[in-house]
């Protein structure tokens, strides 16, 4: 079971730059979840998808980021432009629908200087 | 406004005694409560949840015992070992669906030999 991949694992840009994470849920999932961690706000949900469809992206800071789900195996977080203080770890979860358990990725450390 | 929080930021707990991590929440719709544990430089990870309509919940050395009057949830941990060390997030859902869940800010739980 290769659980919830995410990458990159590390990416380092400068401001101003367009960023790219990338996630493949666990299969047979169908619901996505992308997160931000920091240590000033904790752990904050931007958006959700069921079934390939945004749900809900109410914790979307900015209109610098967006999020896609083309298919049931691949979804993005794009920033752009990128500025320092999007610098966290962003993490990827999965899970059946309306269940409460949800399987996290490893992360992806960002850092825009 | 709903948030969960946490009475604690820091625990240390000697090697072989019990440990219990609390948490309050502010949201009295939640259905589901959730606890989980991340690693150091890992994803949180899903240890136990429980649903409003019960007091008490058991698996393998945890127990979550869940206060609807005073809103206050506990997950208690028997017999602590070092593998236990992490940082501990209560989380509910937020609406009708068990999906979105927001999480508290963390307890972190040391082990003393």
């Amino acid at each position: 079971d290769a659980g919830v991949i995410q990458s990159p694992r590390h990416e380092v840009t400068e401001m101003g730059q367009e960023v790219t994470l990338r996630c493949k849920p666990i299969s047979g999932h169908n619901s996505l979840f992308w997160y931000r961690q920091t240590m000033m706000r904790g752990l904050e949900l931007l958006i959700y998808f069921n079934n390939n469809v945004p749900i809900d992206d109410s914790g979307m800071p900015e209109d610098r980021f967006s999020a896609k789900m083309p298919n049931a195996s691949f979804s993005t977080l794009k920033i752009q432009p990128s500025e320092p203080r999007d610098s966290a770890v962003y993490f990827c979860a999965s899970s059946l629908a309306g269940e409460s358990q949800q399987y996290f990725g490893p992360g992806t450390r960002l850092t825009v200087t | 406004g709903e948030s969960v929080g946490l009475h604690l930021p820091t625990l240390s707990v000697q090697e072989g005694d019990n440990s219990i991590i609390n948490c309050a929440y502010s949201n009295s719709a939640s259905d589901y409560f959730i606890w989980y544990k991340q690693e150091s430089g890992k994803g949180p990870q899903f240890i136990i949840d429980i649903r409003s309509n019960m007091d008490k919940r058991q698996g393998q050395r945890v127990t979550v015992l869940l206060n609807k009057t005073v809103k206050h949830l506990s997950l208690q941990i028997a017999a602590t070992q070092p593998g236990d060390s992490a940082v501990y997030f209560c989380a509910e859902n937020i609406g009708s669906s068990a999906s979105k869940i927001i999480f508290g800010s963390g307890t972190r739980l040391s082990i003393r030999p």
